[in-house]
């Protein structure tokens, strides 16, 4: 199985801040990621997929880039509206996979 | 408008079993791959498996933590998709979400395996 590792796990930030988020696939997987947001007691909503593309209807301020096995999921200027747990996801080869998740909250 | 409906969830005992549905509608279900994921109570997510399209011979894969215990199936002509849960562990209590691929999910529904 194809494990994803995010970092970091936890992160704090102010409104404003570029935040990164990283996946690294433990082996490679092409540009099959995706990565989510998710508030709490919520379906998770899809952000970017095939690595960089940005779902419709998703702010500019998301982006995403990386392939084979290494991602990141860039927020430009962080919004009050974007503290979520954030999830990569691999579509490479199954058993689909999830990274951890990565927690922004408010510093 | 896509929607995804979930319903079947509820309180089992270990060893039971549960049938939840996934009721699609604003797309072509018949063409559509569909998933399962399912989400602990303040963990992460993991994928349960899929089921591809008539086109696809109904293909199905599952995780390993399922295989031999879950089922998912799918009625084209209701347009929903079905998972059946067999041999039930405490440790399959999760939110289960039906999703289109990456870009459609449901809102979820509860499933508690408790004595």
């Amino acid at each position: 199985d194809i494990q994803l590792t995010q970092s970091p796990s936890f992160l704090s930030a102010s409104v404003g801040d570029r935040v990164t988020i990283t996946c690294r696939a433990s082996q490679g997987i092409s540009s099959y990621l995706a990565w989510y947001q998710q508030k709490p007691g919520k379906a998770p909503k899809l952000l970017i997929y095939a690595a960089s593309t940005l779902q419709s209807g998703v702010p500019s301020r998301f982006s995403g880039s990386g392939s084979g096995t290494e991602f990141t999921l860039t927020i430009s200027s962080l919004q009050p509206e974007d503290f979520a747990t954030y999830y990569c996801q691999q579509l490479n080869s199954y058993p689909v996979t999830f990274g951890g998740g990565t927690k922004v909250e408010i510093k | 408008e896509v929607q995804l409906v979930e319903s079947g969830g509820g309180l089992v005992q270990p060893g039971g079993s549960l049938k939840l549905s996934c009721a699609a509608s604003g797309f072509t279900f018949s063409g559509s791959a569909m998933h399962w994921v399912r989400q602990a109570s303040g963990k992460g997510l993991e994928w349960v498996g899929r089921i591809r399209s008539k086109a696809n011979s109904y293909a199905t894969a599952y995780a390993a933590s399922v295989k031999g215990r879950f089922t998912i199936s799918r009625d084209d002509s209701k347009n929903t998709a079905y998972l059946q849960m067999n041999s039930l562990k405490t440790e399959d209590t999760a939110v289960y979400y039906c999703t289109r691929g990456v870009d459609y999910w449901g809102q979820g529904t509860l499933v508690t395996v408790s004595s």
